[in-house]
């Protein structure tokens, strides 16, 4: 059974620029969550998506969006990158919502941003 | 808010020792999930628990509801067990800065 599938591993790009990371969850799971993990800040959560609808989001601006399509497949955007965007950003998959079910993670996609 | 401390924040312990990694939060929570992360990003789900204790090979895990507070022990310590543990009570919204644990073989 294939795992949580995170694509790009790596990126590098410009300040200003903006960028899609892509999110492949385990087959049958609807909710996607998505975290950025920095050495100062530990890991904290961006937002979920279940069933194509975001259910919560975190502390973050409206620079960091995200989706989800009816395959579950999700997607994040940083538009207009900065400097201190530059992180390991993990999503992680669960086969349903709430705190009862367990997650997986994807292997992340670490973004450097010059 | 739910504030989560863990400690101790970094161990170094001899191969063979015992280790217990402690998390404490502010809020009450009905499941509480452990993690592991080793060097290079990758995040492992090692236990979830609501209540009592967990047991999987070496590691174990214990909750108590009331007190607010987890712990997790691992026995027989091996150098394979180095990485960051990390605490997530509430619903994987919130998260321990995680432990960094590296064991001397």
């Amino acid at each position: 059974k294939a795992g949580v599938t995170q694509t790009p591993r790596y990126l590098i790009k410009t300040r200003g620029q903006q960028v899609t990371l892509s999110c492949s969850p385990i087959s049958g799971h609807r909710s996607v969550s998505w975290y950025q993990q920095t050495p100062g800040q530990g890991l904290q959560f961006l937002f979920e998506y279940f069933s194509e609808t975001q259910r919560n989001k975190g502390n973050f601006p409206g620079r960091f969006s995200g989706r989800q399509f009816s395959n579950s497949r999700s997607e994040m955007n940083v538009s207009t990158l900065e400097l201190g965007d530059s992180a390991l950003y993990l999503c992680a998959s669960s086969p349903g919502q709430g705190v009862n079910y367990g997650y997986t993670f994807g292997s992340g996609t670490r973004l450097t941003v010059v | 808010k739910n504030e989560v401390e863990q400690s101790p924040q970094n161990l170094t312990a001899q191969e063979g020792e015992f280790i217990t990694i402690n998390c404490s939060y502010s809020v009450g929570i009905s499941a509480l999930h452990w993690l592991q992360q080793h060097p290079g990003g990758g995040i492992v789900s090692l236990f979830m628990l609501s209540s009592g204790k967990k047991k999987h090979g070496r590691l174990i895990a214990t909750i108590n509801i009331q007190e607010k507070h987890s712990s997790l022990h691992i026995t027989a310590s091996h150098p394979r067990d180095s990485a960051v543990y990390i605490c997530a009570p509430d619903d994987k919204i919130i998260f321990g800065k995680g432990t960094r644990l590296h064991i001397l073989p």
